[in-house]
């Protein structure tokens, strides 16, 4: 089946670990993206990448970093200089195409403890 | 003022009501809309794509008037399972670039109940 997966569903970490949240697609997707979701709030784009070895801030990117080797995956690190970073994390994928819609991941909770 | 504004509700409709959400947008330069549809502790998925036109998909409607920078989404014959947080989603196309950026709206919260 074609999608996007995300690993794990949930995750708990311990403040000052870093960890890392895993994002794989096999639609053959150019662009992938990560936002966060907190209580209450629309989505917040935290990276996105538009092409293999290539990425872009987005408008909360303090704390995090990604990287994109491969174009199937865009693996998101939850660094420990992310002053709050319990959330619900999305990754999402598109063609690329600027009015192209974006699917999404069922998205990985994480709580730091 | 938020880019994306949406009512958060919530709406509390029995079965059969027709119910509307609505949106509106604050950058000009937005090229494409949608609305999403995110069931709880779920990702979104989308629902629709909405065009200037109007477009219509079974029991939903949605509509754009790009002059007032407004969207909405019409749902008749409510079902129990449209019980779900709508989002608006606007797409901006970023000056000087290809990249086309999603700004969500908040979400607007439906319970239908029998």
């Amino acid at each position: 089946d074609g999608g996007i997966t995300q690993s794990p569903k949930y995750l708990f970490r311990k403040e000052g670990q870093n960890v890392t949240l895993s994002c794989e697609q096999n639609l053959n997707h150019d662009a992938m993206y990560w936002y966060r979701q907190d209580p209450g709030q629309g989505l917040r784009l935290i990276y996105y990448s538009q092409i293999v070895n290539d990425f872009q801030k987005g408008d909360i990117a303090e704390g995090y970093s990604v990287s994109r080797e491969k174009k199937e995956s865009f693996p998101l690190t939850v660094t420990s200089a992310q002053k709050n970073p319990t959330a619900f994390y999305l990754c999402a994928s598109s063609s690329g195409e600027p009015t192209d819609t974006q699917y999404f991941g069922p998205g990985t909770r994480l709580t730091v403890l | 003022r938020k880019e994306v504004e949406q009512d958060p509700g919530p709406f509390n409709v029995p079965e059969g009501a027709t119910v509307a959400f609505n949106c509106t947008y604050s950058n000009s330069a937005s090229q494409s809309f949608f609305w999403y549809r995110q069931d709880c502790r779920k990702e979104p998925k989308l629902l629709m794509s909405v065009y200037s036109s109007g477009n219509e998909d079974g029991r939903f409607t949605a509509q754009l008037n790009r002059a007032s920078q407004y969207i909405s989404l019409l749902i008749r014959d409510s079902k129990l399972s449209d019980s779900a947080t709508y989002l608006c989603v606007v797409n901006i196309i970023t000056g000087g670039t290809s990249y086309g950026k999603l700004t969500f709206g908040q979400g607007t919260i439906l319970t239908v109940h029998p």
